[in-house]
């Protein structure tokens, strides 16, 4: 069964430096998100991305995220300087239509020293 | 913040049938109750979604009120592995699912 999956599953960065997380959504999916959940709270939205352009994204989507499909496969979440809060789970999540089912892949734990 | 009330836990014995209650009472004619649970720090996996009918696959069963302002949830013979935050949620676009708390259910030897 196709399945979302992510890289690394553990990322661990100093305050202030730069992550690049990665996601591989299935293979005939047009629809990808980004989601977090810091440690013992809800996951959160934090962005949507089709055809090349962000849809929707939260209020927790500042300027210092962004997102970008690089090739056919890959989506990414780059947090530009890390912070302290930035410290949770990354999910990413992919659908075939926007209307479809939301698939989720394991996760990023992502860790700022 | 989501729509939907949910009890905080619940407890339920191995090979018996858990029934997860959500109310949804502001829900709007074109919205979706959608079911996903989380095991552990995994990450969400999809259960169920309907809009008015009764629905069934593999895993649930979801049956939803005819005013559609609540539904239940039904793992017809939960196991150990059924231990999990179950999360409903209600979305009209599907685009960015709003997680409350959910359900932490505990399934019991």
């Amino acid at each position: 069964e196709p399945e979302v999956t992510q890289t690394p599953s553990h990322q661990v960065t100093q305050m202030g430096q730069e992550v690049i997380l990665r996601c591989v959504p299935i293979s005939n999916h047009l629809y990808f998100y980004w989601y977090r959940q810091i440690l013992g709270q809800k996951v959160e939205f934090l962005v949507s991305f089709y055809n090349n352009e962000i849809s929707e994204k939260s209020e927790i989507f500042d300027d210092q995220f962004s997102v970008e499909r690089p090739d056919g496969s890959n989506f990414t979440l780059k947090i530009r300087s890390t912070k302290l809060e930035d410290s949770a789970m990354y999910f990413c999540a992919s659908s075939e239509e926007i209307t479809d089912t939301q698939y989720f892949g394991p996760g990023t734990r992502l860790t700022v020293l | 913040d989501a729509k939907t009330t949910q009890p905080p836990s619940m407890d339920c014995a191995e090979g018996r049938a858990a029934n997860l209650p959500c109310n949804h009472s502001t829900i709007s004619g074109n919205e979706y109750v959608y079911w996903y649970r989380q095991i552990h720090s995994q990450g969400p996996q999809y259960i169920i979604h309907g809009l008015k009918n009764n629905e069934t696959n593999e895993m649930a069963s979801l049956i939803i009120t005819e005013d559609r302002k609540s539904s239940t949830l039904i793992l017809p013979h939960a196991t150990l592995r059924d231990t999990a935050v179950y999360y409903c949620i209600v979305t009209v676009r599907n685009n960015d699912m709003r997680f409350g708390a959910g359900t932490r259910l505990t399934v019991k030897p």
